[in-house]
């Protein structure tokens, strides 16, 4: 079964630099989650997409934009890197209805370093 | 106070014991409870999923949901060494809620 696709999986970004993560949900998903999750720590939310509309939005700082287009994919856009940003970033991707719950199936991440 | 709490761990068990993972939570308006298994550098795996209270079943793994104690368990039957991940608990609201919060994740290690 087609799972949910992130990238690029590994990612070096100077300082000061711009970022830009990629993901594809699963097929027929209408809703997209980003998190971010630090070494030990849990994922921490940062925004969610319901039908390329912006439907939460958590602990993403000002310096992180996000949107989702006409084909479901979503991007994450991270400016002005800092050394903290250095994480695991997690796209996830559920099917939001009455028998569907909001169960959400998680990317493999892709890995963020600010140096 | 965290809105859900779960004991980070470790917890180092041997091969073949019950495991026994919990987490609790303070908002009585979540609906949707699941756990999750995640192997280092991985995305979380669903493992279970459980709607309001009640017990599910599937091969080894048993979720418990008390939502009179806001307390959710899973429990791993004959555990193994290939079952040594960290495990998240998670919960969200009813469908209309779009965030799902997680528990702090407790590591485990199945010895062989």
């Amino acid at each position: 079964a087609a799972g949910v696709i992130q990238s690029p999986r590994h990612l070096i970004k100077e300082k000061r630099e711009t970022a830009t993560l990629k993901c594809y949900p699963i097929p027929r998903h209408d809703t997209v989650y980003w998190y971010q999750q630090g070494p030990g720590q849990d994922p921490q939310f940062l925004i969610s997409f319901y039908e390329k509309m912006q439907s939460d939005k958590g602990s993403i700082p000002d310096r992180f934009s996000a949107q989702q287009f006409s084909d479901y994919h979503s991007e994450l856009n991270m400016s002005s890197l800092e050394l903290g940003d250095s994480a695991l970033y997690f796209c996830a991707s559920s099917l939001l209805g009455k028998y569907s719950g909001n169960t959400i199936y998680f990317g493999e991440g892709s890995w963020l370093t600010v140096v | 106070q965290k809105e859900v709490e779960q004991d980070p761990g470790p917890l180092s068990v041997p091969e073949g014991a019950i495991v026994s993972l919990n987490c609790t939570y303070s908002n009585s308006a979540f609906q949707y409870f699941m756990w999750y298994r995640q192997y280092s550098r991985k995305g979380p795996e669903l493992l279970m999923y459980t709607y309001s209270s009640g017990n599910k079943e599937d091969g080894r793994f048993t979720a418990q949901v008390d939502k009179s104690s806001k307390y959710i368990s899973l429990f791993i039957r004959d555990s193994q060494p290939s079952d040594s991940a960290t495990y998240l608990c998670a919960m969200s609201l009813n469908t209309g809620g779009f965030k799902t919060i997680f528990g702090a994740g407790t590591r485990l290690f199945v010895k062989a």
